[in-house]
């Protein structure tokens, strides 16, 4: 199995601010990337696929980068919104994979 | 606006076999894969396995022993059975689009979640 290891776990953040969440792979996955958002009690919803394409309806202030093993979730400028939970996951082999989740919190 | 439903008990007894359906609406289950994902209480997401519309399964190593994925394309729904579950299997179980584009994979669609909590 490919392993998802995200950093930081955690992170408190003002609004406004730019916060970047980084995923790395166990090995190379090209750039079968995806980044969902989770809020508590809701489903998680994709931001990001392919490593850099951004899923319709989801705000620019969203981008995502990286290709092989390191990828990097950036929030430009936070809102309030976008305190939730974060994960990577890669779709280049099977079984799917998720990484730990980054918790992002208001400092 | 493709909408999914998870429907299924919420309470299952050790040993038995916990079932689930996903309802898709709004859009056809056919020519798409779609997948069922787990998250115990308070942690992380698990890919359990996904289906093709075809009825071609891909299941994680994990629970494959334990697990069947369904698909019935006349009432636009797929189903999970997972069998002879224990504590561990205490999760929110969600149902997703799996959407594979040319050079992409991803979970586009989601279901609102099911509770299934497996006690005595």
């Amino acid at each position: 199995d490919i392993q998802m290891t995200q950093s930081p776990s955690s992170l408190s953040a003002s609004v406004g601010d730019r916060v970047t969440i980084t995923c790395r792979a166990s090995q190379s996955i090209n750039s079968y990337l995806n980044w969902y958002q989770q809020k508590p009690g809701k489903a998680p919803n994709l931001l990001i696929y392919a490593a850099s394409s951004l899923q319709s309806g989801v705000p620019s202030r969203f981008s995502g980068s990286g290709s092989g093993t390191d990828f990097t979730l950036t929030i430009s400028s936070l809102q309030p919104e976008d305190f939730a939970t974060y994960y990577c996951q890669q779709s280049y082999s099977l079984p799917r994979t998720f990484g730990q989740g980054t918790r992002l919190e208001i400092k | 606006q493709v909408q999914l439903q998870e429907s299924g008990p919420g309470l299952v007894k050790p040993s038995e076999t916990l079932s689930l359906t996903c309802i898709v609406s709004g859009g056809s289950i056919r020519s798409y894969y779609w997948t069922w994902i787990r998250q115990p209480p308070g942690k992380g997401l698990e890919w359990i396995g996904s289906i093709f519309y075809t009825g071609s399964t891909s299941y994680n190593p994990s629970l494959k022993s334990r697990v069947t994925i369904s698909v019935d394309t006349s009432k636009n729904q797929f189903s999970l059975n997972l069998s002879s579950v224990t504590a561990a299997d205490t999760a929110i179980y969600y149902c997703a689009r799996d959407l594979k584009d040319i050079s992409a994979r991803y979970f586009d669609y989601w279901g609102q979640g099911a509770l299934v909590t497996v006690s005595s």
